[in-house]
């Protein structure tokens, strides 16, 4: 069975502060997505990496894809408000999705 | 385009009632997903489909659950009959292939007294 641990399981922190959530698996995959809900809603694709050591921004988000393909990390720079929630890394292998175990984010003002 | 739709939003039965949940997937997408998510045990996935037919059962927790597609833009998710641990919100996803973005319609949930 494929699992993703993903830690810290929670994180609250003030605005300003920097972060990083760790999602670590024994398995190799394909790719790996980052995804982030907000309460109430589905989780929504924040970016995928593919290549071992692939790193990507989206503003203030830098995702890292581990040599191995086997874990990845998700930095958040200067966190605001906007970015509390629930992020979920999933693992892509035999036509579907692992989903981590999920890190929730609570930033205050 | 209106997304993955899911029906009802919300559902509050009682223990031993058939509950029948429905999704709606976004048109042209291949494989479809139905998940669990609770606060102990996250994201579950439960059963998929690729092409209308379904490729994994192996997260489906007991036979009181099943699930059919009988076309490419409906699909629905059977508990019969209910109990208070399938508490809980279920999520539909649609993808292009199996292992691209997954697009979560908003979730139903569901509480068994």
């Amino acid at each position: 069975t494929q699992l993703l641990e993903q830690s810290p399981q929670f994180l609250s922190i003030q605005e300003g502060e920097n972060l990083t959530v760790y999602c670590n698996s024994s398995s190799v995959f394909s790719s790996l997505q980052w995804y982030r809900q907000e309460p109430g809603e589905g989780p929504v694709l924040l970016v995928t990496v593919v290549t071992g050591g692939e790193v990507k921004k989206l503003k203030r988000l830098t995702f890292q894809f581990g040599d191995a393909r086997k874990d990845s990390s998700l930095h958040i720079t200067a966190a605001q408000p906007g970015d509390t929630g629930l992020y979920l890394c999933a693992g892509a292998g035999f036509q579907k999705l692992v989903f981590g175990t999920g890190t929730r984010l609570l930033v205050s003002p | 385009d209106a997304g993955v739709i899911q029906s009802p939003r919300h559902e509050v039965t009682e223990m031993g009632q058939e509950v029948t949940l429905r999704c709606k997937p976004i048109s042209g997408h291949n494989s479809l997903f139905w998940y669990r998510q609770t606060m102990m045990r996250g994201l579950e996935l439960l059963i998929y489909f690729n092409n209308n037919v379904p490729i994994d059962d192996s997260g489906m927790p007991e036979d009181r659950f099943s699930a059919k597609m009988p076309n490419a833009s409906f699909s629905t998710l059977k508990i019969q009959p209910s109990e208070p641990r399938d508490s809980a919100v279920y999520f539909c996803a649609s993808s292009l292939r199996g292992e691209g973005e997954q697009f979560f319609g908003p979730g139903t949930r569901l509480t068994v007294l």
